[in-house]
């Protein structure tokens, strides 16, 4: 069955330093894979996908991911938080094969950005 | 533009009511679905609908019922509510009923039973 892990529940990080909000995933076939954010009180947003290509890919707001395929990873990266990056993260991924047409959720890792 | 709209905002029930959310959106897209947010449980997928006339079940469907009689509006429904399906609810849509385009959220349902 398809997965996506996100292993911290909570991740922080002092202002002006790089991050990264870890994603693995477990799928047949190869992935599509989506990060996403939420502020409070908000919907989720979309910040970047990878479909094919180039194995970094590069999004909103300076985030960018780095796509895996060996250790099956997704991890998102920004190289200087800002405290207004503080808000939950969502991977998701969703199987190139998959008619089903349905795209799964991680359960969420709460980025804490320190002034 | 006003994108995906869900109403209500905020609802208490008490345990066997029904209600419905609504959700609706302007853009035209095909793929329409409801997600339920639980706190360590991320989001789950509860229905999803590929065009107008075509439901399917997501991960946790159970207690829920949709329809899609128009692209614009996919509804939710709880027939007979229960404790358990105190959540946040959200819908969302894409442009691309495969799933490879980015989905648009709606600003959620916070529903609370009794």
């Amino acid at each position: 069955a398809q997965s996506v892990a996100q292993p911290e529940d909570q991740v922080n990080v002092a202002e002006g330093n790089p991050l990264t909000v870890k994603c693995t995933y477990s799928v047949s076939g190869n992935p599509y894979l989506f990060w996403y954010v939420q502020y409070p009180n908000r919907g989720l947003q979309f910040l970047l996908k990878y479909i094919t290509g180039d194995n970094l890919v590069k999004g909103s707001y300076g985030f960018e991911a780095e796509f895996n395929k060996s250790q099956t990873s997704f991890h998102l990266k920004k190289p200087s938080a800002l405290v207004s990056d503080s808000a939950l993260y969502f991977c998701a991924v969703r199987p190139f094969m998959n008619r089903d047409d349905k795209i799964i959720f991680g359960k969420g890792t709460r980025l804490h950005i320190l002034p | 533009n006003a994108g995906v709209t869900q109403t209500p905002k905020f609802q208490v029930l008490k345990t066997g009511q029904s209600m419905t959310l609504q959700c609706a959106q302007d853009m035209n897209h095909e793929y329409m679905s409801w997600y339920r947010q639980d706190p360590g449980m991320g989001l789950r997928l509860i229905h999803y609908s590929v065009g107008a006339g075509i439901t399917d079940q997501g991960e946790v469907p159970n207690g829920y019922n949709v329809s899609r009689s128009t692209t614009e509006d996919f509804p939710l429904r709880l027939l007979s509510a229960a404790p358990s399906q105190t959540s946040v609810y959200f819908c969302a849509s894409s442009y691309d009923r495969d799933g490879l385009g980015k989905l648009f959220f709606g600003s959620g349902t916070q529903l609370s039973v009794l």
